[in-house]
């Protein structure tokens, strides 16, 4: 299996863009995750979702932010519209359900919003 | 999930062995000790974890104290790529599916 894979893994835009980051999971995981990572908050966990049903996003930071996975091999973490504090790494991972705890991650994607 | 506590961070020269530790005296009986790393530029990767016993990989070994409250990660002969940021994370195998990742501990191998 090729991993956890995102696109794109760099992004730049303006401010007020909409930004959309896209991630395939490993094949037959049923749990995928979204964090974010800044030097000043460290890695934090936006959404995740179990058999493509959202189960926690308390940690999205507000409605800007939106989620979606249509199926089990694809999802979307949509900023609309962007602004330069959303400027972080954003990674994706999943997990199977006889492994919980032990999450495969993506190699990020880079948002810088200018 | 029970707290750890992990040093901010630590060196260690090439070629010799890295202890890292984690102190986690609240930990309960059904909670695992989970070792992630995290190398500049990419996603954290998981390493090993354990319940009691200890336990090694091809990556490290994973040394659990008796009374559980806390754990060493070693990698046995540390090289420069093992530079990487290290979390311990204290998991109940069959709770809600969110790891919280705490700060680390930033190693440093020296050439």
């Amino acid at each position: 299996d090729a991993g956890v894979i995102q696109s794109p893994r760099h992004e730049v835009t303006e401010m007020g863009q909409e930004v959309t980051l896209r991630c395939k999971p490993i094949s037959g995981h049923n749990s995928l995750f979204w964090y974010r990572q800044t030097m000043m908050r460290g890695l934090e966990l936006l959404i995740y979702f179990n058999n493509n049903v959202p189960i926690d996003d308390s940690g999205m930071p507000e409605d800007r932010f939106s989620a979606k996975m249509p199926n089990a091999s694809f999802s979307t973490l949509k900023i609309q519209p962007s602004e330069p504090r959303d400027s972080a790494v954003y990674f994706c991972a999943s997990s199977s359900r006889v492994a919980k705890n032990i999450q495969y991650f993506g190699a990020g994607t880079r948002l810088s919003v200018l | 999930d029970a707290k750890t506590t992990q040093p901010t961070s630590m060196d260690c020269a090439e070629g010799r062995a890295a202890n890292l530790p984690c102190n986690h005296s609240t930990i309960s009986g059904n909670e695992y000790v989970y070792w992630y790393r995290q190398i500049h530029s990419q996603g954290p990767q998981y390493i090993i974890h354990g319940l009691k016993n200890n336990e090694t990989n091809e990556m490290a070994s994973l040394i659990i104290t008796e009374d559980r409250k806390s754990s060493t990660l070693i990698l046995p002969h540390a090289t420069l790529r093992d530079t990487a940021v290290y979390y311990c994370i204290v998991r109940v195998a069959e709770g809600d599916d969110k790891i919280i990742f705490g700060k680390g501990t930033r190693l440093h191998i020296l050439p």
